[in-house]
Order: C-alpha cells, then sequence, then structure tokens
C-alpha cells in the first residue's frame, strides 16, 4: 500500500541554520505530496504542496521539490526562526483513495 | 471564511461509554475526512463522506462510525469506548474539485479513563 517516511526527530537548531527534513514515499501512480506543519494545541495546516513530478512547492521560505526518481519530497529552508518550532509532517495522496496518508511526523525546535 | 471548526474541544468519557464528535466544514466545501492522531501511531485515517456518502473507510473498528448532513456537516461516534481510543480527533474538508487538499480543524481531544 501507500506509505510515507519522514526522517525522525526531534531536529534541534539554532536560529539562522538550515533545515532539511528528508520525506520518502511509496505509491502507486503519482501521487499529490505535500507538507503539513502542526503548532502545539493546533490542527494541521498546509505548508505546501506538488502535484507532478519536478514540481516545487513553496510557502514562508520552505520550499520541497517532487523527485519521482528518487520518491522523495524533502523541505527545505534556508534560515529557520524561533517561530517555525513545531511538528511537520509529509503526507500524500492520490487515485481515487480520497484519502491523506501521512508520515510520522518531525518534532522541530529552533533555539534563539 | 470560517474555517473548518470541531465541537467539543476537549473529552473525558469513561470506558465502556459512547461519544459523539461534530465538525463543521468551510463553508462551499462538501467532503469531510477524520482522522485519528496519537503519539505511538501517529495519523490514521478513518473515513471520508462526500454526498451523506462514505466513500472510503480506515482500517478501524465497526466501533467507529460516521455520518454526514446535507448541510455537509459531519459527525463521528464511537461506541464502547476504550482506553486506547484517547486520541486528538482531527476534522478535514475539501473542495470537490481539490479533494486531496484538506482543510484541517483544532481537533477533539478525547481522554477516556
Amino acid at each position: 500500500g501507500n506509505s510515507v517516511t519522514q526522517m525522525e526527530g526531534p531536529v534541534t537548531l539554532s536560529e539562522e541554520a538550515f533545515l532539511t527534513i528528508n520525506c520518502t514515499y511509496t505509491a502507486t501512480g503519482y501521487p499529490s505530496l505535500f507538507w503539513y506543519v502542526q503548532y502545539p494545541g493546533e490542527g494541521l495546516q498546509l505548508l505546501l504542496k506538488a502535484t507532478k513530478a519536478d514540481d516545487k512547492g513553496s510557502n514562508k521560505g520552505f520550499e520541497a521539490t517532487y523527485r519521482k526518481e528518487t520518491t522523495s519530497f524533502h523541505l527545505e529552508k534556508g534560515s529557520v526562526q524561533v517561530s517555525d518550532s513545531a511538528v511537520y509532517f509529509c503526507a500524500q495522496s492520490g487515485g481515487s483513495n480520497y484519502k491523506l496518508t501521512f508520515g510520522k511526523g518531525t518534532l522541530l525546535t529552533v533555539n534563539p | 471564511k470560517a474555517g473548518v471548526t470541531q465541537t467539543p474541544r476537549y473529552l473525558i468519557k469513561t470506558r465502556g461509554q459512547q461519544v459523539t464528535l461534530s465538525c463543521s466544514p468551510i463553508s462551499g466545501h462538501r467532503s469531510v475526512s477524520w482522522y485519528q492522531q496519537t503519539p505511538g501511531q501517529g495519523l490514521q485515517f478513518l473515513f471520508e463522506y462526500f454526498s451523506e456518502t462514505q466513500r472510503n473507510k480506515g482500517n478501524f473498528p465497526g466501533r467507529f462510525s460516521g455520518r454526514q448532513f446535507s448541510n455537509s456537516r459531519s459527525e463521528m461516534n464511537v461506541s464502547t469506548l476504550e482506553l486506547g481510543d484517547s486520541a486528538l480527533y482531527l476534522c478535514a474538508s475539501s473542495l470537490v474539485q481539490t479533494y486531496n487538499e484538506q482543510f484541517f480543524g483544532p481537533g477533539t481531544r478525547l481522554t477516556v479513563l
């Protein structure tokens, strides 16, 4: 079945450091890919998405590129801020199953 | 435009009881999905509704059920609660055309004692 694997956390960085959170997927066909972010005590917010190979999703300084050849969708940000501290989820959706399949989540803590 | 709303935000129940959670989607969104979030299992899909019909169901026992009303509002019900049902239950809504771009509510935190 479809699955998503993302790097285990927690990840702790200093402010202005470079961030990478790895995400790979297995799927039949060509899913849409997403990154969601969850702040403490809140639901999930869509951070960015890509719907086909080589698409780059970007938002709030975060970027991820849909790589079909490596079945990956790694999240990157050039300079993290304390306010980026949250849990990040990689997810996929495809076909007619009307659902998102999530990775386990990666807790990011950014220290001043 | 108001976001997805879920009520109640917090619930405490005891084993064996049943519970009903409510979700109001974003205006114009006709697809509603439910997910269970736990520290051990992460985010797991429960079911998805569109036009009052369940289109997909996750791998959960029959104690978990749901429904959708004609105004797209949705409820989920868990009967005979078990300790392992303690979780954050998240509702998400989407437009028909972009059903996989889902917008989430804040969740209902259910604690089973």
